[in-house]
Parts: C-alpha cells; structure tokens; sequence
C-alpha cells in the first residue's frame, strides 16, 4: 500500500537558519505533491503543490523539491521566523487521483 | 469570502450513541472531502464527494460510518453506535474541481469524544 513518512516529528531551530523537513513515500509514483500548513486547533492550510515533472517551486520563503528517483521531497523554510513555528504535512495524491494521503507531519519549532 | 464551516465544533457523546457531523463547503466548490485525525496521528482520508458522481468511500472504517451530499452543497457525516476508538477530529475540505491536484480548503474541524 502506499506509504508516506515525515523523517522528524519533531523540528527545532534558530531564528534566521534554514528549516528543512523530509518527505518519503514508497509503492508508488504520485503525480503531485502537496505541502500544507497546521497550526494548533485548526485545519490545515495549502501552501506548495508540485507535479512530478517539476524539480523545484518556490513561493516567498518557502522552497519545495520533488525527486521522483529518490521519492522523496524536500521543503525548506529560509530566513525562519517564530511565527513559522506549525506542523507540517505532506500530502500526495492518491493511485485515483482523487484523494490526498498525508504524512504525520512535522512539528517545526523557530525560537528567537 | 466565507471559508469552510463545520458543526459543531465539539462533540461529546456517550459510546453507543449515533452523532451526525455537518460541513458547509466554499461555494462553488464541486468537490468535498471527510477526514479523520487522531491524536498523533496523520489526517484519514474517509470519503470523496465530486459533483453527481458516486462517492468515493473507499476510506470509511467500517458500515457504522456514513455521508451524504446534499444538493451539491452541504455533507452530513453520520456515525452510529459510537464506539471509543471514534474519538477523533474529523475535518472536511472542499477543491473548486475534483482530484488530488486541487489545493483543499479545510474547515476547522468537528471535535469527537465518546466517553
């Protein structure tokens, strides 16, 4: 079945370093890839998708990249701040395309 | 304009009671999803809404879970005899068109805990 593994639950870093968090999957080859945001008590909020014919996407400070080789992508945060402090989750489309699979997520720490 | 709504916000419910749980998607937005996340866990997919097409409920845990679509619009996820392992946030989110490639907008979510 297809799998997805978020390396770290746990993630804590420096204001100002460069966060970056690892996604995994295995028994399949997904079209896309999605990253999302999760604070506490709220539902996730998107904020990257990347296709499978794309290297690398970037939006502000946020940095995907996507190695279908490897199957695996990496999302870096640069210059992070407290307020980027969140869970993050990566999600993949289904076999179907119709569905997300989400990893557990990584909890990213920024202290000042 | 309004985002993804969810009601009620917290539920708690005795074991063996049924609970129905709403979602009011974005307007427009053609396709709806349910999920579950347990405590230290990653979000369940449940079921998929698209359109007028059958549902995909490949994701429900068992025949005591169900949802219905009403009007293209609003989701009702019903649970019956609630057992404890139900407890849970459920999260329900809508796309403008269906499939995975679509960002999803989430609701708050429903907390459940079944004493």
């Amino acid at each position: 079945s297809q799998k997805i593994e978020q390396n770290s639950e746990a993630l804590n870093i420096q204001e100002g370093k460069t966060a970056t968090l690892t996604c995994n999957y295995t028994n399949y080859s997904p079209a896309y890839l999605q990253w999302y945001r999760q604070d506490p008590g709220r539902g996730p909020v998107f904020l990257l998708l990347i296709r499978e014919n794309e290297k690398e996407k970037r939006k502000e400070r946020l940095k995907v990249t996507f190695d279908t080789t490897l199957k695996q992508s990496l999302f870096h945060i640069t210059a992070s701040q407290p307020a980027d402090s969140a869970t993050y989750l990566c999600a993949l489309a289904n076999q179907a395309g119709t569905a997300l699979i989400f990893g557990k997520g990584t909890t990213l720490s920024v202290s000042s | 304009g309004a985002g993804v709504s969810q009601s009620p916000s917290n539920k708690v419910t005795e074991k063996g009671k049924d609970v129905e749980l709403r979602c009011d998607p974005i307007s427009g937005h053609t396709a709806l999803y349910w999920y579950r996340q347990s405590l230290g866990q990653g979000l369940e997919f449940l079921i998929y809404f698209q359109g007028n097409s059958a549902p995909d409920k490949s994701g429900l845990p068992s025949d005591r879970f169900s949802a219905e679509r009403t009007g293209g619009s609003v989701s009702t996820l019903t649970i019956q005899r609630t057992q404890q392992e139900d407890s849970a946030v459920y999260l329900c989110a809508s796309s403008l068109a269906g499939y995975a490639y679509n960002e999803q907008f989430f609701g708050p979510g429903t907390r459940l805990t079944v004493l």
